[in-house]
This record gives C-alpha cells, structure tokens and sequence, in this order.
C-alpha cells in the first residue's frame, strides 16, 4: 500500500511566522501535490511537483512556496503565516505510468496536518 | 471556469441498504473520474477510478457508472456497512489540459451516514 505520511497531524503557529509542512511518500511517485482542504470549499490545490526541484503553481499558490530537493519528500512553506492560513492541509502523491505523458493515476494521500494560525 | 459538483450534502441509509452517491461535472473534456471516501480525521482515501472510454466500473462492494452524454458519475455502495459512513466525493481531470491529468478537480462532498 502508498504511505503517504505528514509530519505533524496538528500545528499551532503565531501570525508572522515561517512555516514548514513536511511530507514524505514511499512508493517512489513522481508526482506530489500540496492541497488545502476548508468547509463547503473543498481540497484546492496549491502546489504541484512532477519531478525533484520541479514546481508548478496551482490555484492558490499566494502565500506559499514548496521545496522537493528529493523524490521521496515535499515541503509546504508558508512564508509569512497568516490567520487565514487556518486551514487543513492535505500532501498528496501519484506515479506516471512508464512511456506516459501525464499520469493518469490516483493520487493517494496523507491524513493531513491541521493549521491553526493565531 | 469548470467545476465538479454534487447532487445533495447529505443522505443517510439503512444499514444493509445499498446507496448511490451523485456527482455532476461539467467539463466535457474530462476523461478521468476518481472517487473518493475520507473519514473523520483522515485523509481522503482513494475508492475506485474510471476512464471515459468506460461507462462502468466495478470494485469491491462498489461500482461507478459514468454517462458522459449528461456528464453524470454516480457510485454505488452495496450492502452498506457503518464502516462506510464517511464523507464521499469524486475528483475529475481531462489530459487536454494544461499537465493533462495531474490536476485534479474536486466535489464537495457527500456526507453518507449509515443507520444502524
């Protein structure tokens, strides 16, 4: 089974503060995905990478930057955090298919780090 | 822009009782379909996918039916269980778009809750 696991489950930071969500994959995806999930909003995405030091924006990248020196980890950065920043945050991972262009997989995910920015 | 959505918030089934679970989308060049299941204090948990050149798919209990001429997905639970209360939604992508099927697009969710 993918094990898709985030370092902290709940978090507690002060506005203003540097903040660093960590996650870790262990089925050697290519892809990982950083998601925030808020009531009645649903899982919107961040950020994206599909490949070490590569990065893509998602639909909400303001605020946020990403880190992936190594396939197996993605880090999540909230620069500057803000309340809000409150929100659950869900790491995700997928692999492509050898000879594919786009992975056309499931992404399997963490159960989540809860943020509470005061 | 495009969007994925759900019939109804909530519904609630007998236990044993099977269940259908709806979800509109309206992206017509989507041609990747995943349910999801996430429980209380989970992560989202991956159920059952489905591409467009299918119209059905079955798993275990479970069973997804895509009808593309109305852009519907529907899944369905058989014999449902109290493990299967959970919040429930599906996911879609298109490869036309920019990183093709990386980029998920996500319902809201259904709240299933199964009586005893």
């Amino acid at each position: 089974d993918v094990k898709v696991t985030q370092s902290s489950r709940y978090l507690v930071k002060r506005t203003g503060e540097k903040v660093f969500l960590e996650c870790v994959q262990d089925m050697d995806h290519e892809n990982m995905f950083w998601y925030r999930q808020d009531p009645g909003l649903g899982l919107r995405l961040i950020y994206f990478s599909y490949d070490v030091k590569m990065k893509e924006k998602g639909d909400i990248p303001e605020g946020y930057s990403v880190s992936r020196e190594k396939k197996e980890r993605f880090s999540l950065i909230l620069e500057s955090a803000s309340t809000n920043q409150t929100s659950m945050y869900l790491c995700a991972s997928s692999f492509v298919a050898q000879g594919a262009i786009y992975s056309n997989q499931p992404q399997h995910f963490g159960d989540g780090t809860r943020l509470s920015i005061l | 822009g495009e969007s994925v959505g759900l019939h109804l918030p909530t519904l609630s089934v007998q236990e044993g009782d099977n269940s259908i679970i709806n979800c509109a989308y309206s992206n017509s060049a989507s041609d990747y379909f995943i349910w999801y299941k996430q429980e209380s204090g989970k992560g989202p948990q991956f159920i059952i996918d489905i591409r467009s050149n299918m119209d059905k798919r079955q798993g275990q209990r479970v069973t997804v039916l895509l009808n593309k001429t109305v852009k519907h997905l529907s899944l369905q639970i058989a014999a449902t269980q109290p493990g299967d209360s959970a919040v429930y939604f599906c996911a879609e992508s298109s490869s036309q778009s920019n990183f093709g099927n990386e980029k998920l697009t996500f319902g809201t969710g259904t709240r299933l809750t199964i009586i005893p």
